[in-house]
């Protein structure tokens, strides 16, 4: 696709449920990101991808968070036992890897937890 | 101490002013971005620096790296540039982006 998708734009769960969000990236940007957004601050790191393989997961808050990128292009954010402080707008972004390439980001998912 | 720091965190102006959003990072970097955040959550990429200055129709970037500040410039703000501005620096040491908390800027007609 001509731009990065996240699907889907908004997920309403209840507490202690799993979720799934998902990544399209660029076609052909290698780097992939995950930041999380919470109300009124800026993006934080999560994990980042080059190509199938985690490079940086020192932002995953703790255990209940994992993504996968299998074929080194989608990836999936998977949060188990939701908890209401996990309710935020979850951003993907992908680049070229290497010399100066910018960032591409998605929209976002918003995800509530109620 | 975060990172990096913008200010003002909340900006109003009239349209047709001259906007100066303000960005400051304590980290060694080997690029500074600057974004666009509309409601919604969709982030666009405006600039990304690693010295001088560069200009985009009405908005100009431009950064220091001995003083480690960046600064976003709109000349004649029209209301459709109300959004929220966010700075961001990719560090010398890794790969990913850390972030300010972002202006919130509201252009009134």
């Amino acid at each position: 696709g001509a731009g990065v998708s996240q699907t889907p734009s908004n997920k309403v769960t209840e507490k202690g449920k799993y979720v799934e969000l998902r990544c399209d990236p660029i076609s052909g940007h290698t780097a992939l990101y995950w930041y999380r957004q919470s109300l009124g601050q800026g993006p934080e790191f999560l994990i980042y991808f080059q190509g199938t393989g985690a490079a940086d997961d020192s932002g995953l808050p703790n255990d209940r968070f994992f993504a996968v990128r299998p074929e080194g292009s989608v990836s999936t954010l998977k949060i188990q036992r939701t908890e209401r402080g996990d309710s935020a707008v979850y951003l993907c972004a992908s680049r070229i890897s290497g010399g100066s390439g910018g960032y591409t980001f998605g929209s976002g998912t918003r995800l509530t937890v109620v | 101490k975060n990172e990096v720091e913008q200010s003002p965190q909340n900006l109003t102006a009239q349209e047709g002013e001259f906007i100066t959003i303000n960005c400051s990072y304590s980290v060694g970097i080997s690029a500074l971005h600057w974004l666009q955040q509309h409601p919604g959550g969709g982030i666009v990429s405006l600039f990304m620096l690693s010295s001088g200055k560069k200009k985009h129709g009405r908005l100009i970037a431009t950064i220091n790296i001995q003083e480690k500040h960046s600064s976003l410039h709109i000349t004649a703000s029209h209301p459709r540039d109300s959004a929220v501005y966010i700075c961001a620096v990719r560090e010398t040491s890794g790969s990913r982006l850390t972030f300010g908390e972002g202006t919130q800027l509201t252009v009134n007609p």
